[in-house]
């Protein structure tokens, strides 16, 4: 069975700055990584994914994401937000072994302010 | 040209009726899912089915029922509803799992089930 913690509930952060979203998740089998965007009132979107190959993954709307084994982690960051970025981000994994099921994390509500 | 839709949007009903939320996908997709958001935004997997057949089907009480007449179909049928069934209820669909990449799973824009 898998685990996801997303350490932080919230995150305000100012227009322009930098941000990062904290994921850690906790597995015996490897794992495929995601991340996800919720906008209000709106479905889940896909930001981006890890499967293998290079740890930094570069997803839409300016956003990557670095896969850390050893640390078990799959922050999220962009080097400058904007105000539309404001929405409910969730990290997921699933394992590789078959299956499709996605385990989340509770999400981040991150509140970009002028 | 939505990918995933659900109907209705926004379901009000009292407790102890029955109810069908309906989900359809046309991107082709051999995979559909329901999960469940909580109140609190925690999101769970209720149930997938792959070429109309269940697939996973987690800790949920038999009042759910899924029911899938077609690969592009995937309604969930809540029979004397409860309180707590009080949510928004998600579909998703995707592409069937290869063992090469995991196709990421496209929503809807979620049903807001409210229990009076």
């Amino acid at each position: 069975a898998q685990s996801v913690t997303q350490l932080d509930s919230q995150v305000p952060v100012f227009e322009e700055a930098p941000v990062e979203l904290r994921c850690n998740y906790s597995s015996s089998v490897s794992v495929y990584l995601f991340w996800y965007v919720q906008y209000p009132n709106q479905g889940l979107q896909l930001l981006l994914k890890y499967l293998s190959g290079s740890t930094l993954v570069k997803g839409i709307n300016g956003f990557e994401a670095e896969f850390n084994k050893s640390q078990t982690s799959f922050h999220l960051r962009k080097p400058s937000v904007h105000i539309s970025d404001t929405a409910e981000y969730f990290c997921a994994v699933s394992d590789t072994g078959g299956g499709n099921k996605l385990t989340f994390g509770t999400g981040t509500q991150l509140k970009v302010e002028l | 040209d939505t990918a995933v839709s659900q109907t209705p949007k926004y379901l009000v009903t009292q407790m102890g009726n029955d109810k069908s939320i309906k989900c359809e996908q046309n991107l082709g997709h051999d995979t559909m899912y329901w999960y469940k958001q909580d109140s609190k935004k925690f999101l769970k997997i209720m149930f997938s089915y792959n070429n109309k057949e269940l697939i996973i089907n987690e800790t949920v009480p038999n009042r759910f029922s899924p029911k899938s007449p077609d690969k592009a179909h995937l309604n969930l049928h809540i029979n004397s509803l409860e309180l707590g069934d009080s949510a928004v209820y998600f579909c998703a669909s995707s592409q069937e799992r290869s063992a090469i990449s995991n196709q990421p799973q496209h929503f809807g824009d979620g049903t807001r089930l409210s229990i009076l």
